[in-house]
């Protein structure tokens, strides 16, 4: 199987900008998850998404907002991009069934703000 | 590729007792992050503890140790004193600034 993959890779934005992330998560997962690392303030989640519907969210502000499609690809949205969006975006995929499955992370988004 | 291993998909401790979750990882860097992640079902990520390479001492956070052994690439977790808090996935992770690399988990069960 294919592993959980994401684009772009790299990003590099200014400030006030919006920027959207994608995430394919493994063929016959249901649950994609979001999550922010920064250096300072380490991982942190940001929602999770089921079956097209948020299911779990973190204590992030509304200018980050995601959504799920049919096909269980998930795109995040951050608007008004702020220097410290900065940051690597996870996304991690896995069966959704219970909340103890494993997740399989992807490589990652590393986007930058100028 | 930087790859983390943890061998043990499931644990379980009796409630009081200690515990150790097995984590590897190779790399051919030499400065670099270690961290182990507490996840409930909630999705929440909490650190549990986090361990720089180019430190010697193992890095402690009240009941949670961790065993750095950097020239077997190895970095196991020791929960002493379990409660029935401590159940949830954990996850070991490495980042080297440039790449950031998951276990795939353990999941610890807490028996009371």
């Amino acid at each position: 199987k294919a592993g959980v993959t994401q684009t772009p890779r790299y990003l590099i934005k200014t400030r006030g900008q919006q920027v959207t992330l994608s995430c394919s998560p493994i063929s016959g997962h249901r649950s994609v998850s979001w999550y922010q690392q920064t250096p300072g303030q380490g991982l942190q989640f940001l929602f999770e998404y089921f079956s097209e519907t948020q299911r779990n969210k973190g204590n992030f502000p509304g200018r980050f907002s995601g959504r799920q499609f049919s096909n269980s690809r998930s795109e995040m949205n951050v608007s008004t991009l702020e220097l410290g969006d900065s940051a690597l975006y996870l996304c991690a995929s896995s069966s959704g069934t219970s909340g103890w499955e494993t997740q399989y992370f992807g490589p990652g988004t590393r986007l930058l703000v100028l | 590729a930087q790859t983390v291993t943890q061998s043990q998909p499931e644990m379980s401790v009796q409630e009081a007792e200690t515990v150790t979750l097995s984590c590897t990882y190779d790399t051919s860097e030499s400065d670099y992050y270690l961290f182990w992640y507490k996840q409930p079902p909630s999705r929440q990520m909490i650190l549990v503890i986090r361990q720089e390479a180019y430190k010697q001492q193992n890095a402690t956070e009240n009941r949670f140790s961790v065993n750095f052994q950097k020239a077997a690439k190895s970095f196991s977790l020791k929960i002493s004193d379990s409660q029935l808090g401590d159940a949830a996935m954990y996850f070991c992770a490495y980042d080297n600034n440039n790449d950031m690399r998951f276990g795939a988990g353990t999941r610890l069960t807490v028996k009371p």
